[in-house]
């Protein structure tokens, strides 16, 4: 069946630098790849997507690139701080679907200041 | 002024019981959806529904059943709970077939003794 990848399960990194989230997705015809934001106790928030037809899509610190070839996508953020830290969702659109969504098992990231 | 709002916020039950999540959303979306947030915070797709079809994820047992009175509001309905259904619904909404952004309520954390 349809899967999604995600690594690292958990990331820890020094405010100021760089994190990257990778996700792999097995669905060739996947073609909308959101990714959330869950804060503890909080509900899932979408932070960044990109669709099949764009290879790259920024905003301000955060960027998301996207492989269709080799079915790979992934999260940056630049310029980490501490507010960042957060569990990370990417997700992929599941073929045939309304709109359903697949989801990668989560990164917990911490941004030490 | 809340897009997608959910009732209980915390629900506490005993084994066997019957019980209702109601989800409400005022954004106009057609799509709603049910996810199971489990201990380890994988979130997993239960139903998609607009008012065209329900869509069922086949793991999902079928003690577990949604049910839309109308477009704005896709209600959980749960019979003879049980332990391990212990977890956090999350109720999504989503627009019209292409817009697959989907925007969460802010959970439902469900403990059954």
């Amino acid at each position: 069946g349809e899967n999604v990848e995600q690594h690292p399960s958990t990331l820890s990194v020094q405010e100021g630098d760089s994190a990257v989230i990778k996700c792999t997705y097995s669905d060739s015809a996947s073609n909308y790849f959101p990714w959330y934001k869950q804060e503890l106790g909080k509900r899932p928030q979408l932070i960044i997507d990109i669709r099949s037809n764009v290879g790259e899509k920024k905003d301000q610190r955060i960027a998301v690139t996207l492989n269709k070839t080799a079915k790979h996508f992934s999260l940056h953020i630049t310029e980490t701080q501490p507010e960042d830290s957060a569990v990370y969702f990417c997700a992929a659109s599941i073929r045939g679907s309304q709109g359903n969504l697949i989801f990668g098992k989560g990164t917990k990231l911490s941004v030490k200041p | 002024d809340t897009a997608v709002s959910q009732t209980p916020k915390y629900l506490v039950t005993q084994m066997g019981n019957d019980k209702s999540i109601k989800c409400e959303q005022n954004l106009g979306h057609d799509t709603m959806y049910w996810y199971k947030q489990d201990s380890k915070k994988f979130l997993k797709i239960m139903f998609s529904y607009n008012n065209k079809e329900l869509i069922i994820n086949e793991t999902v047992p079928n003690r577990f059943s949604p049910k839309s009175p109308d477009k704005a509001h896709l209600n959980l309905h749960i019979n003879s709970l049980e332990l391990g259904d212990s977890a956090v619904y999350f109720c999504a909404s989503s627009g019209s077939s292409g817009a697959y952004e989907q925007y969460f309520g802010p959970g439902t954390r469900l403990t059954v003794t």
